[in-house]
């Protein structure tokens, strides 16, 4: 069965950076993309963006371009997803989730990745 | 970009009756819009794609119709088990988006 599992939870600095990683296992890897999407506290699903699991192609929501990087390495059908520059409102549960043809049927148990001083 | 609103906030209803829930579109997504269920605590779970195709497992209870800009999801006589966060998903046009979710709870 398909699983995705994710690492576990991070504390960060304002300032720092944080990689969430997202081990794939159950199907082909290079045969799906990873998308990503996260949710801070109490509210809803926000989309960050997409990375392609046969070439690496991704695609990032406008409000983190230049502070998102998405990445695979197919030798362990795991994804990363890193994020810099955190400020407070960054704290939230990261998601991964495979992607087929656009939705997500199978997704992580979640990252919470907290920022404070 | 695609702004997907959700309407409304919240549902009341009881168990055993109907919920119908609605998605619309900034512009046409076509028939790729997607529905999840969230539940506290939990990672969403997909119940619909393509609008209409319900995913493997999922009760024949959730039905989803529309297409272009309009979109609903009803859940026929609610059980106990439905009561949580539902939110739509365009997948037509990057970068993708959600909407802000409607949460069913418990008349």
């Amino acid at each position: 069965q398909v699983q995705l599992v994710q690492s576990g939870a991070e504390v960060k600095k304002p300032g720092a950076s944080v990689k969430v990683s997202c081990k794939a296992s159950g199907y082909t890897f290079t045969s799906h993309g990873i998308s990503w999407a996260r949710q801070a506290p109490g509210q809803g699903l926000e989309w960050m963006g997409w990375i392609s699991g046969y070439n690496g192609n991704t695609k990032y929501a406008q409000k983190l371009q230049g502070r998102v990087t998405m990445t695979t390495d197919t030798s362990t059908s795991t994804a990363y997803m890193e994020l810099r520059s955190l400020r407070s409102d960054d704290t939230a549960v990261y998601y991964c989730a495979r992607e087929v043809g656009g939705y997500e049927p199978n997704w992580g148990q979640g990252t919470l990745v907290t920022v404070s001083s | 970009e695609i702004v997907m609103t959700q309407s409304p906030a919240t549902l009341s209803v009881s168990p055993g009756e109907r919920a119908t829930l609605s998605c619309r579109a900034s512009q046409s997504v076509s028939s790729n819009l997607a529905w999840y269920q969230q539940k506290p605590g939990q990672a969403p779970r997909l119940l619909i794609y393509g609008a209409s195709t319900r995913a493997t497992g999922i009760p024949a209870r959730f039905s989803g119709s529309g297409s272009g800009t309009e979109f609903t999801l009803t859940i026929s006589s609610l059980q106990s088990e439905d009561f949580a966060v539902y939110y739509c998903q365009q997948y037509n046009n990057w970068p993708y988006a959600f909407g802000q979710g409607t949460k069913l709870e418990i008349k």
